[in-house]
């Protein structure tokens, strides 16, 4: 069964700092792979997607994300962080070939905090 | 346009009470529906998904269940809520094709005391 690992449980980075948030999946060909974002105390917003094709992927809010094949990797990057962007981000990996309702397998999430 | 309703917002209850919690989807058909919860520091755990109307598949043994009873309806309930049942509660939904994206609802704060 395919998993994905957020290794950083919190980040704190200054405001206009750029920014990195890792995940790694574990599966044998190549899953489908989102990214999404949850302000406290609401639901969930996809940020972007990956199915197929250009590895470098832009999302909402002026974020992207890069799907590295031979790292099982695909990280979420901001050039510059604003405020706003502070919140809960969670890696997900969908599996294409499963036929299990094309249920979705997040990570355990990173909490972003962004000072002054 | 699409939208998801969650309700209510938020839920406080005894130990041993029933639970309803009520999902519904507008703009689309027969839509993919799963609920989810989210513990403090757990990430998201998939409960139960449903593919069509009356059809229920459950991810993790436990004391809830689930229903569809219309095509844009999902129910979660409980006869006997536990304290373990706390935590915040999210339907989502997805077209019926594996590479469609899951749009989450606001979510249900659960607190079982």
């Amino acid at each position: 069964a395919q998993s994905v690992t957020q290794p950083d449980i919190h980040i704190t980075v200054s405001e206009g700092a750029s920014l990195e948030l890792r995940c790694n999946y574990s599966y044998g060909a190549t899953p489908y792979l989102f990214w999404y974002v949850q302000s406290p105390g609401q639901g969930l917003q996809l940020l972007l997607k990956y199915f197929s094709g250009d590895t470098l992927v832009q999302g909402i809010k002026g974020f992207e994300a890069e799907f590295k094949r031979s790292q099982s990797s695909f990280n979420l990057r901001k050039p510059s962080v604003h405020w706003s962007d502070a919140a809960e981000y969670f890696c997900a990996v969908g599996d294409p070939y499963s036929n299990s309702g094309y249920a979705l397998n997040f990570g355990k999430g990173t909490s972003l905090l962004v000072t002054p | 346009s699409q939208t998801i309703h969650q309700w209510p917002a938020t839920l406080v209850q005894p130990v041993g009470s029933p639970l309803s919690l009520e999902c519904t989807v507008e703009g689309t058909s027969n839509p993919n529906l799963y609920w989810y919860r989210q513990a403090a520091g757990r990430g998201l755990q998939l409960l139960f998904y449903s593919v069509g109307i009356g059809q229920i598949s459950s991810e993790v043994p436990q004391n809830l269940s689930a229903s569809r009873p219309q095509d844009r309806q999902f129910i979660l309930s409980s006869k006997k809520l536990l304290l373990s049942d706390s935590g915040f509660y999210l339907c989502a939904w997805s077209l019926l094709t594996a590479t469609d994206t899951q749009y989450f609802g606001p979510g249900t704060r659960l607190t079982v005391l």
